[in-house]
């Protein structure tokens, strides 16, 4: 059971497209954490955030924290083959669990 | 690279059979948290050490096992193995002040 819902589940998509991804959950948590893997690596972070209503930007993504710190969201700008990965979600409460994650497929 | 060990990266063995993972956390880190990845899978929590301690269980079986001994490395044990059980399993450690979990690469499981 995931505690974490994150949507879409597959993501393909032509460059210079934008998109979004959603992470879900009925859970409250003190941060939520994004992670990108690449095949045959483990996650690495992404961003951390912890306030709600907190935005936050790292080049072309901006990455959203929901009022109620039950949710969030990652927007992609002008998307690039180099951001094809499985993008997952963390929450951290007791411990640190994990989304399915929504892998992203961005087409040259 | 993460500063985080893993071995076997590879391992192949039947079924009924025991296994042992190793995890070696980044210098300094004092948590050590292991994950199971199935195909097309997101990471599946199985349980948390902190300086030696259990912390936190998630959904590990019983035929699973681990502990994190004085010296901060971490082994997981697999026994009376099913082909179900064949994933990556991956260990991380946590930054200390940062809350960011570093992965190893994985060790890679598969049951025949």
């Amino acid at each position: 059971t995931q505690l974490l819902e994150q949507s879409p589940q597959f993501l393909s998509i032509q460059e210079g497209e934008n998109l979004t991804v959603y992470c879900n959950s009925s859970s409250v948590f003190s941060s939520l954490q994004w992670y990108r893997q690449e095949p045959g690596e483990g996650p690495v972070l992404l961003v951390t955030v912890v306030t709600g209503g907190e935005v936050k930007k790292l080049k072309r993504l901006t990455f959203q924290f929901g009022d109620a710190r039950k949710d969030s969201s990652l927007h992609i700008t002008a998307a690039q083959p180099g951001d094809t990965g499985l993008y997952l979600c963390a929450g951290q409460s007791n411990d640190m669990r994990f989304g399915a994650g929504t892998r992203l497929t961005v087409k040259p | 690279d993460s500063g985080v060990t893993q071995t076997p990266k590879h391992l192949i063995t039947a079924t009924g059979q025991r296994v042992t993972l190793r995890c070696s956390p980044r210098s300094g880190d004092l948590s050590v948290y292991w994950y199971q990845q199935s195909l097309d899978q997101g990471l599946q929590f199985l349980i948390q050490y902190y300086n030696g301690e259990e912390r936190a269980k998630g959904n590990i079986l019983e035929r699973f096992s681990a502990q994190q001994f004085p010296d901060l490395h971490s082994e997981l044990n697999l026994s009376s193995l099913e082909l179900g059980d064949s994933a990556l399993y991956f260990c991380a450690s946590m930054g200390t002040n940062t809350g960011e979990l570093f992965f190893g690469e994985g060790s890679r499981l598969t049951v025949l």
